[in-house]
């Protein structure tokens, strides 16, 4: 059984660029959420994909947008980078929506300077 | 608001000695779910232990056990036998279960957990 896994695993941008984080999703799971995790907080909602569509979303701006594919593998894109964006980005992966148990991929480090 | 207090930024811990970590929550809800997830420095969350806040019976993982305080809103995790492998970051965490709404966790802040040799 794979994992959640995630590219990359580090990044670096400078404001004002946009970025796409890949999660792939653990094997046979459907649904992916998506969580920022500034330095010294937990993580906070973004979003979450269920069978390709958009389930529910956090506080964030419209700037941060995602996708999820057939595969139910998923992206994550932020346009018009702020510094604040800097983060570490966690994909996680469930099994259908009434599946409460949420595993997590190792993240993406992104920078922005 | 949902939110979740862990008033503990940082605490250490003898090996084989036992240690309890604090959390606290807020919902209106009534029908949710409680998790600890652990952080080691790898960075990758892992799921220590789950509980279901319909069941009075507290979860017990191996050496890990919660003290669910349900009226209270308090949820305790404790660590028996603690073992320098438990070194990480531990947070607290929510679902509710709402029909038709997505099943976001909701995290505290986190306490840092240190098992010195």
């Amino acid at each position: 059984e794979t994992g959640v896994t995630q590219s990359p695993t580090h990044l670096i941008k400078t404001r004002g660029q946009q970025v796409t984080l890949r999660c792939s999703s653990q094997s046979g799971h459907n649904t992916v959420s998506w969580y920022q995790q500034a330095l010294g907080q937990g993580p906070q909602f973004i979003f979450q994909y269920y069978r390709e569509e958009e389930n529910g979303r956090g506080n964030f701006p419209p700037r941060f947008s995602g996708l999820q594919f057939p595969n139910y593998s998923s992206e994550l894109n932020v346009n018009a980078l702020e510094l604040d964006d800097s983060a570490l980005y966690l994909c996680a992966s469930s099994f259908g929506l009434a599946n409460y148990e949420q595993y997590f991929g190792p993240g993406t480090r992104l920078t922005v300077t | 608001a949902q939110t979740v207090t862990q008033s503990q930024p940082e605490m250490s811990v003898q090996e084989a000695e036992t240690v309890t970590l604090s959390c606290t929550y807020d919902t209106s809800e009534n029908n949710y779910y409680l998790f600890w997830y652990k952080q080691p420095p790898s960075r990758q969350m892992i799921l220590v232990i789950r509980q279901e806040a319909y069941k009075q019976q507290n979860a017990t993982e191996n050496r890990f056990s919660v003290n669910f305080q349900k009226a209270a809103k308090s949820f305790s995790l404790k660590i028996s036998d603690s073992q320098l492998g438990d070194t990480a970051m531990y947070f607290c965490a929510f679902i509710t279960i709402l029909l038709g709404s997505n099943y976001k966790l909701t995290f505290g802040k986190g306490t840092l957990l240190t098992v010195n040799p």
